[in-house]
């Protein structure tokens, strides 16, 4: 099985630079992702890791440690449009390589 | 444009009452996927196809039933058997299995009430 722990909350200014952790303990491990969700739509995709270290791309960074089972989304120059809750999802390393996804870490971003 | 498109955005049950959400895809995407989102918490797996005439099990399949007839669709009957059915529901899409460091892609997703 999956267990995947993120914060609830978050809140930060906007302009400013913060990271959303994730952590993760897993049967298997094929991947991870992280969405984002703004209230009331579809998640959307911005990032995935399967091998350690970080990817960049644009404001948005994602970074994986497989042997620690952690992972961090950071966000630079925020914007009051990044307000939203993102998730983390761990694809299992199973045949049928679902995701399991966290309960999601709500940003708030003020002015 | 290609995507995903779930219909109703909005739905209401009665009691006892069976009720059909819709998802197609025009991605060409081989897998498909239902999950169910209950407020503050995170995607829970309903059911999942990964090819035509089959479909899986995910961790909350009790009280849904899943048809997958077609490529491009994979209807969600939330049956009476669903003493809970209020959610927000979500379909997705995938490449095939073949592709694991592709992401699934979402509908809009459609938001069951009990009346």
């Amino acid at each position: 099985g999956q267990n995947i722990d993120q914060p609830t909350e978050m809140t930060a200014t906007e302009g400013a630079i913060v990271q959303i952790n994730c952590t993760y303990q897993t049967s298997g491990f094929n991947g991870l992702f992280w969405y984002q969700q703004h209230a009331g739509e579809a998640p959307t995709f911005l990032s995935y890791n399967v091998l350690d270290g970080l990817e960049e791309k644009g404001r948005f960074s994602s970074f994986l440690s497989r042997s620690k089972g952690y992972s961090y989304l950071l966000l630079k120059e925020l914007q009051m449009k990044d307000s939203a809750s993102y998730l983390c999802a761990v694809r299992d390393g199973g045949s049928a390589r679902q995701l399991t996804f966290g309960s999601g870490t709500q940003l708030t971003v003020l002015p | 444009d290609g995507g995903i498109t779930q219909s109703p955005k909005y739905l209401f049950r009665k009691e006892g009452q069976n009720v059909t959400l819709s998802c197609e895809q025009n991605l060409n995407h081989d897998a498909m996927y239902w999950y169910r989102q209950d407020p503050g918490q995170g995607l829970r797996l309903i059911y999942y196809s990964q090819i035509v005439n089959d479909f899986q099990k995910g961790d909350i399949a009790e009280g849904y039933s899943v048809s997958r007839e077609k490529k491009e669709s994979f209807p969600l009957t939330v049956t009476s058997a669903q003493k809970n059915p209020t959610a927000f529901y979500l379909c997705a899409s995938s490449m095939g299995l073949s592709f694991s460091n592709q992401p699934q892609h979402f509908g809009d997703g459609t938001r069951l009430s009990i009346l």
